[in-house]
């Protein structure tokens, strides 16, 4: 049973950094062909794709963050993570962590139950 | 990007009724779209993949249809079960998301 679970710190201060950690439970993240991705939701329901780091470690970012994100992993740990940087308000939203296989396209068949971070200060 | 847009954005209907929702892309996607539901606290959930598949395990009550820019969801008879927002997501390019239609029983 493939299981992915975020953590995050719940409130983080405009400007600071924003990190988010994504445990995987029950399947490799270096299982060939599988990309585990970033999706955050805002509030009025907009989804937003943040990026992917796959089974092989290549790493692929949304045009709009590429300056402000990177997507890393612990793979003796089973984790992968996010990190954002110079956060603004409009940055508070829940934060997924879900997989895709990359023959079948951006098919998102897995998904944490998100972590809501704020950013307020 | 691919701008999609979902309409509408709230829908009440009745147990039994065939539901219908929309999803419009800002250019062709190929036929490149997903459909999830997602429950109040829940994560979302895969229900139809590249415009018609049905995912392992949804019931085929649920259906996708479309092409070009124009796809459609369809509940042949809702259940109360079906009660969720559901979101499209196109991947021609790199994967964008409509805003959600609110289902709801009236």
């Amino acid at each position: 049973q493939v299981n992915l679970q975020e953590s995050g710190p719940g409130i983080v201060k405009p400007s600071q950094p924003l990190s988010v950690t994504c445990s995987v439970t029950g399947y490799s993240i270096t299982t060939s062909y599988y990309y585990w991705n970033w999706i955050r939701k805002f509030s009025g329901n907009k989804l937003e794709w943040m990026g992917y780091i796959s089974y092989d470690s290549s790493i692929y970012y949304n045009p709009s963050l590429k300056s402000r994100i990177s997507i890393t992993r612990d793979t003796s740990k089973n984790q992968f993570f996010l990190q954002l940087n110079t956060v603004t308000t409009e940055d508070t939203a829940v934060y997924y962590c879900a997989r895709h296989v990359s023959y079948d396209g951006y098919l998102f068949d897995y998904w944490g139950q998100g972590v809501m971070v704020t950013v307020s200060s | 990007d691919i701008q999609m847009t979902q309409s509408p954005s709230l829908l009440s209907a009745s147990v039994g009724d065939r539901v219908t929702l929309s999803c419009k892309a800002s250019q062709n996607i190929y036929k490149y779209l997903n459909w999830y539901q997602q429950k109040l606290g829940e994560a979302p959930k895969l229900l139809i993949y590249y415009t018609n598949s049905l995912q392992t395990g949804i019931p085929s009550r649920f259906s996708g249809s479309g092409s070009g820019t124009d796809y459609t969801l369809t509940i042949s008879s809702l259940q109360p079960e079906d009660v969720a927002t559901y979101f499209c997501q196109q991947y021609n390019s790199w994967p964008t998301f409509g805003a959600g239609t609110k289902l709801e029983l009236k």
